[in-house]
């Protein structure tokens, strides 16, 4: 059973649509919630942590939100660009600070 | 900004041989992992490290793998007597807000 869950595991869209990408944890116990980005063949890139005491974190055109009652995340990405284009990450951190991850949302934004 | 270094970038081995992957994480922090991701699959942890000794590890740590903060700076991942299974790029990260390095290549042919 998957511990943590991302949906949709593919998504190709056109430039400039607004996109919302979903994460979802079997044990609703987590410690603090953050969202990686990864090229291909590359490292992890942290965009956004919502630390234990909040709900939600923006940056820029990135806005995460985190409901821990349900164990459930989404990242939206307002005004998607070609550069927006990567795996996107939202392991799971119980409170031991390791990292569970799923297999993440492959994006591809269209020119 | 302050990041995590991982050396080397890509390495070749033989089989059977022993690597040692080498990370600097950021100066203050105290907490230390290292997780690897074979090719198309998901990134997967390895060990974590505190106070100098391993505070958790995985089903995938075994014998074969050791880790040390040698100097109190560099941290590092040792796999003793390599397998061709051992491909994957091993990241390093540091803190309880995970900063990742940009990983190792690691093949062994």
């Amino acid at each position: 059973k998957q511990e943590v869950t991302q949906i949709p595991a593919a998504l190709s869209v056109p430039e400039g649509e607004n996109l919302v990408l979903n994460c979802s944890f079997t044990d609703s116990a987590i410690y603090n919630l953050q969202w990686f980005r990864q090229d291909p063949g590359k490292g992890l890139t942290s965009l956004l942590l919502i630390q234990s005491s909040q709900r939600e974190q923006t940056s820029g055109r990135l806005n995460a939100s985190l409901d821990k009652s349900s164990g459930r995340s989404t990242l939206y990405i307002a005004a998607s660009q070609p550069g927006d284009s990567a795996t996107y990450l939202c392991p799971r951190n119980g409170g031991t600070y390791k990292y569970i991850f799923g297999t993440g949302t492959r994006l591809k934004v269209l020119a | 900004e302050p990041e995590v270094t991982q050396t080397p970038s890509h390495q070749v081995t033989q089989m059977g041989q022993e690597v040692i992957l080498r990370c600097v994480p950021i100066s203050n922090h105290l907490y230390f992992y290292w997780y690897r991701q074979i090719l198309g699959q998901k990134v997967e942890f390895l060990v974590s490290f505190y106070n100098n000794e391993i505070s958790e590890k995985s089903e995938i740590f075994d014998d074969q793998f050791s880790v040390e903060r040698p100097d109190g700076s560099n941290f590092t991942l040792k796999i003793r007597s390599t397998k061709l299974e051992d491909s994957a790029m091993y990241f390093c990260a540091s803190d309880t807000e995970a900063f990742f390095g940009q990983g190792t290549r690691l093949t062994v042919v």
